[in-house]
């Protein structure tokens, strides 16, 4: 299995409400990432949970909070977001560094503050 | 941060033409890959070339790479409309231990039928 899968596909929120992204893998993978894409731009790295561990954060606001529960989940809770937020997120996987492996993709939340 | 630039940032050409991305880099790295990105979709990964070879191919795609000028190509030879997408360069970044995966910019091929 291949896959890394994304819920929910499309995401309507408003600036007062809390939601969360899912991201499942089961590659065995040890790094898992989001990263935020805006049209027409790169994906823009925001976290990387190495070993179920935040290793990195991008400087990413507060209203963004990444949790990993487990070794093949990662969620990515929202809270009070701004219209500029609304992006393209994506979730990838990898072995890390080091192992010269590729990235594993999911398709996306394509979600919209309004 | 954006490690990489590349270009052109569009290319139009014909079916069975060939297309050429380039794409630059700032600091040392230990490998760089190529990602496709169909319209709004996630990103599929095409190659890897490590920081000590120097070329590289994969069925119709070529990669090149030069440390000493930090740049790499794609090459896509005799390209057909399903090849119309934005291709990435990717990198991974000094530290090499933070797993850190930098995309560049992008070209967005379009290929005429």
């Amino acid at each position: 299995d291949t896959e890394v899968t994304q819920t929910p596909k499309h995401l309507v929120m408003g600036m007062t409400n809390k939601k969360s992204l899912k991201c499942e893998q089961h590659m065995g993978h040890r790094a898992m990432y989001w990263y935020k894409q805006k049209a027409k731009k790169p994906p823009e790295l925001m976290f990387v949970y190495s070993y179920e561990k935040l290793s990195i954060n991008e400087s990413v606001p507060s209203r963004f909070s990444p949790e990993c529960p487990n070794s093949s989940l990662l969620n990515l809770h929202l809270h009070a977001l701004q219209p500029e937020d609304s992006a393209l997120y994506l979730c990838a996987s990898s072995q890390g560094f080091g192992e010269n492996t590729e990235a594993f993709f999911g398709q996306g939340t394509r979600l919209t503050v309004v | 941060s954006q490690q990489g630039e590349e270009d052109p940032q569009a290319l139009s050409i014909q079916e069975g033409e060939n297309a050429t991305m380039n794409c630059s880099y700032k600091t040392s790295i230990n490998n760089l890959q190529w990602y496709r990105q169909n319209s709004g979709r996630g990103l599929v990964h095409l190659i890897l070339i490590r920081s000590n070879e120097r070329e590289k191919h994969s069925g119709r795609l070529r990669v090149t790479l030069d440390t000493s000028k930090k740049s790499s190509s794609l090459l896509i030879t005799a390209s057909r409309a399903a090849d119309t997408a934005s291709y990435f360069c990717a990198t991974d970044a000094v530290p090499y231990n933070t797993d850190k995966l930098i995309f560049g910019t992008g070209t967005r091929l379009q290929v005429f039928p």
